[in-house]
């Protein structure tokens, strides 16, 4: 079956520390996307990227960054300039049919600096 | 700077009520529009999409569109405690967008 894959589904991250959060889609979709969700917040949109090899800063990107090889693959890094990274990650792929926009998520990485 | 506007609530609804979700956006140009579920924890699920004024019903959940005044709703009837949950609404600019924009949602209690 198709779908987005994430991993890990938890992570701890000492201060100062890089982490790299996977994300992984089998449906041919060209745009990815990273989210960040603070609680009883919306997503916020950190990076996307609409084909391999070229990626946009959305409206949180700082202390972030991002990597697209492959059209399958999206891995976000989350560096020590990030101070404040505890979240709910939540990482989707697009496309579109006639218009219309279709949007899958992954089941979402939960990092928390310890 | 597109913009998605949702009531944050809380909702409290009594469980066989109907429960009424708001979404304003402000790109006038927008073409499509969804609302998403999301439960405590977990990642956002499809429930329902909109792209043509009126109304579009799928079981308990009926979605109205009204571009005119750049505004989409939810309705959900009989509402039941499984329900309860934070409803995101979500905007397509179309024109060949992949992108959606989305509102900081709608946390909704179904109270038994």
């Amino acid at each position: 079956d198709g779908g987005i894959t994430q991993s890990p589904k938890y992570l701890f991250r000492k201060e100062g520390q890089n982490v790299t959060l996977s994300c992984e889609q089998n449906l041919n979709h060209d745009a990815m996307y990273w989210y960040r969700q603070d609680p009883g917040q919306g997503l916020r949109l950190i990076y996307y990227s609409q084909i391999v090899n070229d990626f946009q800063k959305g409206d949180i990107a700082e202390g972030y960054s991002v990597s697209r090889e492959k059209k399958e693959s999206f891995p976000l890094t989350v560096t020590s300039a990030q101070k404040n990274p505890t979240a709910f990650y939540l990482c989707a792929s697009s496309t579109t049919h006639r218009g219309l926009v279709g949007y899958t998520f992954g089941s979402g990485t939960r990092l928390t600096v310890v | 700077q597109k913009e998605v506007e949702q009531n944050s609530g809380p909702l409290s609804v009594p469980e066989g009520a109907i429960a009424s979700l708001n979404c304003t956006y402000s790109d006038r140009g927008s073409q499509s529009f969804f609302w998403y579920r999301q439960y405590s924890g977990k990642s956002p699920e499809l429930i329902m999409f909109i792209y043509s004024n009126g109304d579009k019903e799928d079981g308990r959940f009926t979605a109205q569109l009204n571009k005119a005044s750049q505004y989409v709703s939810l309705l959900i009837r009989d509402s039941q405690p499984s329900d309860s949950a934070t409803y995101l609404c979500a905007v397509s600019s179309g024109a060949g967008s992949y992108q959606l924009t989305f509102g900081k949602g709608t946390k909704l209690s179904v109270i038994p």
